[in-house]
């Protein structure tokens, strides 16, 4: 069965340093997405990206994060300079449709000391 | 801004029983709302999707149903099984934003 994947599962990097988190997306999908949950906190949305561009973002996505899809299959999350409170997990999702059923990779724990 | 709360945040029962889990959100504008299970420190596994034209959605021992005029949704697992234990996550799609409002979850041990 096809899987959004996320590469690396576990990230560890100091303040200040930038991290590139990687996804493939199932491959008929168009729809990508990034999400974050902080240990014990609900799941928040960062950002959505379509047709080459970002659809939606968060408050949260500031100017240290931007998303590329660099080639047909990967995507990507970049922070620019990473804060502690960038610890997180970070998933990964893709869709077929916009409002359709969205599908989650298993996520990068990102710890930043 | 919408919010998705879930009751209870806990939940521990024999295997064998029904339960019934709880979700509700403030803007009742949805698109659709989405079951999700995340085992812990895992990933989110998609469980059903309920159109915002539906009123239930089935798989297996699980149903979901949706009110979304009174902004509520239920996911039913029927004859829970140790297996079951994990954190289940509801989420909705406003059509105006295209992204997932989650929940909190609520962690459901299902014991021997």
């Amino acid at each position: 069965e096809p899987e959004v994947t996320q590469t690396p599962s576990h990230q560890v990097t100091q303040m200040g340093q930038e991290v590139i988190l990687r996804c493939v997306p199932i491959s008929n999908h168009l729809y990508f997405y990034w999400y974050r949950q902080i240990l014990g906190q609900k799941v928040e949305f960062l950002v959505s990206f379509y047709n080459n561009e970002i659809s939606e973002k968060s408050e949260i996505f500031d100017d240290q994060f931007s998303v590329e899809r660099p080639d047909g299959s990967n995507f990507t999350l970049k922070i620019r300079s990473t804060k502690l409170e960038d610890s997180a997990m970070y998933f990964c999702a893709s869709s077929v449709y916009r409002d359709g059923i969205q599908y989650f990779g298993a996520g990068t724990r990102l710890s930043v000391l | 801004k919408q919010e998705v709360t879930q009751i209870p945040a806990a939940l521990s029962v024999p295997e064998g029983e029904n339960l019934v889990l709880n979700c509700s959100f403030t803007d009742s504008a949805i698109y659709n709302l989405q079951w999700f299970r995340q085992d812990p420190g895992k990933g989110l596994t998609s469980l059903l999707l309920i159109q915002s034209s539906q009123r239930e959605q089935t798989s297996g021992r699980l149903n979901a149903s949706l009110d979304k005029s009174s902004g509520r949704s239920t996911l039913y697992i029927a004859a829970s099984q140790p297996g079951d234990s994990a954190t289940y996550l509801c989420a909705v799609y406003t059509g105006t934003a295209s992204k997932l409002t989650f929940g909190t979850g609520t962690r459901l041990q299902v014991t021997l």
